[in-house]
């Protein structure tokens, strides 16, 4: 079992949808969780960062953390063609007061928001 | 700063012969990250670095590979010899306070090994 899972999708939805997208994670010591944006032919680039269970808001993306579960969500309103793209989930790694200088990624979910 | 370097953006190359991917890190940078992306594993972690020193070479697949960061500015990965199972998007990533903080990525080696 992979420590992050992620649908690899395709996801395709219309201009204006709702999305919503998903990783689970096994390891309770990942502790900081971001959101990375990569278009075709081009490196990652990070869009959301966060590091406690709950809500973070950056104009139409949302990051949800639920440490509980082990379950993050992003979400992004009013989707646009802009937004295709995959996203990718990362996790960073802290135990026992060490931290690891290594980030682990889910799969990545390629988007298609089509006008 | 012009971001991440990486050269050459695309590499053909016949089994068997050497392979090597150069990256430069955006300058200040303490941090220096190999990552190799396939449809089928996703992004996978190789090594990085830290003042120039290799941290955790852990994802390094196999003696084939090996990553030099002999100054602050520079860093190359070398496959030899190189199998077609290489063949991946290849991405340098920088950092100034390691993986909790944003990586920034080049744009990536795509390797194909024939």
């Amino acid at each position: 079992q992979k420590e992050v899972e992620q649908d690899p999708g395709p996801l395709s939805v219309p201009e204006g949808a709702i999305v919503s997208l998903n990783c689970t994670y096994s390891n309770s010591a990942f502790q900081y969780f971001m959101w990375y944006r990569q278009y075709s032919r081009k490196g990652p680039e990070l869009l959301m960062y966060t590091y406690s269970s709950g809500n973070k808001e950056d104009g139409r993306f949302t990051a949800q953390v639920d440490k509980s579960s082990k379950y993050i969500s992003l979400f992004i309103r009013d989707s646009q063609p802009s937004d295709s793209a995959t996203y990718l989930c990362a996790m960073y790694l802290i135990a026992g007061g060490t931290s690891y200088g290594k980030l682990t990624f889910g799969q990545g979910t390629i988007l298609t928001v089509h006008p | 700063d012009a971001g991440v370097i990486q050269s050459p953006r695309h590499e053909v190359t016949e089994m068997g012969q050497e392979v090597t991917l150069r990256c430069k890190p955006i300058s200040g940078h303490d941090y220096l990250f190999w990552y190799r992306q396939t449809m089928m594993r996703g992004l996978e972690l190789l090594i990085y670095f830290n003042n120039n020193v290799p941290i955790d070479d852990s994802g390094m697949p196999e003696d084939r590979f090996s990553a030099k960061m002999p100054n602050a500015s520079f860093s190359t990965l070398k496959i030899q010899p190189s199998e077609p199972r290489d063949s991946a998007v290849y991405f340098c990533a920088s950092s100034s306070q390691g993986a909790n903080e944003k990586l920034f990525f080049g744009s990536g080696t795509q390797l194909s090994v024939l």
